[in-house]
């Protein structure tokens, strides 16, 4: 099944201690991307990658950190999360041909105390 | 960044009633995007839009790229209970790999 994986699910950590939420996708996508979900907010794109090795800031980058070390992982990390980092995290994979048609994790809700 | 204005916020409304909601900006883009995203998921795209005035429907679906390229609606005709979920525009902008969102607009479905 074709399908955009991410762990943890949930995550509840305190300010400063690093964490990686991984992404994987089993479609054979260059493009990969992650998004913050907040209420009012919508998504906003904090990085995307168009292929291994070639990464790109997105609207609201500041605090992560992404690498694409492999075509199938696209993992985020938050080297010292802080407390405005509680969000709803999406990582979303697409074609390089269609990447407006993207497919989306399930999302990882992640709260920083 | 890029900031596109959904309304309305939420629809409260009766089985079979027809629903609109818009998106809007101070910018150009060249496409427009709607997701649906349903409780607990993450969104799935319903209509893309690639053309100034362009007009797409997917069934009950229909929606419309603005031909000041500055907006587009959605459209849902003969609303059923599984239309309840929030919906969202998206648009990109010059550079083809960043993507913005709208706030959302949640829609309910009274049977």
């Amino acid at each position: 099944e074709a399908q955009v994986t991410q762990n943890p699910r949930y995550l509840i950590t305190v300010t400063g201690k690093k964490l990686t939420v991984t992404c994987s996708q089993n479609m054979n996508h260059e493009y990969m991307s992650w998004y913050r979900q907040d209420p009012g907010l919508g998504l906003r794109q904090i990085y995307y990658s168009m292929n291994v090795e070639v990464t790109d800031k997105g609207d609201v980058p500041e605090g992560y950190k992404v690498s694409r070390k492999e075509k199938r992982n696209f993992p985020l990390i938050l080297e010292s999360p802080s407390p405005n980092q509680t969000s709803l995290y999406f990582c979303a994979s697409s074609a390089g041909t269609a990447k407006e048609t993207q497919y989306f994790g399930p999302g990882t809700r992640l709260l920083v105390l | 960044g890029q900031q596109l204005n959904q309304s309305p916020q939420s629809m409260f409304i009766q089985e079979g009633e027809d629903v609109s909601m818009n998106c809007t900006s101070s910018s150009i883009f060249n496409t427009w995007l709607w997701y649906k995203q349903d409780p607990g998921e993450g969104p799935v795209l319903l209509i893309a839009l690639y053309k100034a005035g362009e007009l797409t429907s997917n069934g009950r679906l229909t929606a419309q790229f603005g031909i000041t390229r500055k907006d587009s609606f959605l459209n849902i005709s003969a609303s059923i209970p599984s239309d309840v979920g929030i919906y969202f525009c998206a648009a990109q902008w010059g550079n083809f790999n960043k993507f913005y969102f709208g706030s959302g607009t949640k829609l309910n479905v009274k049977p």
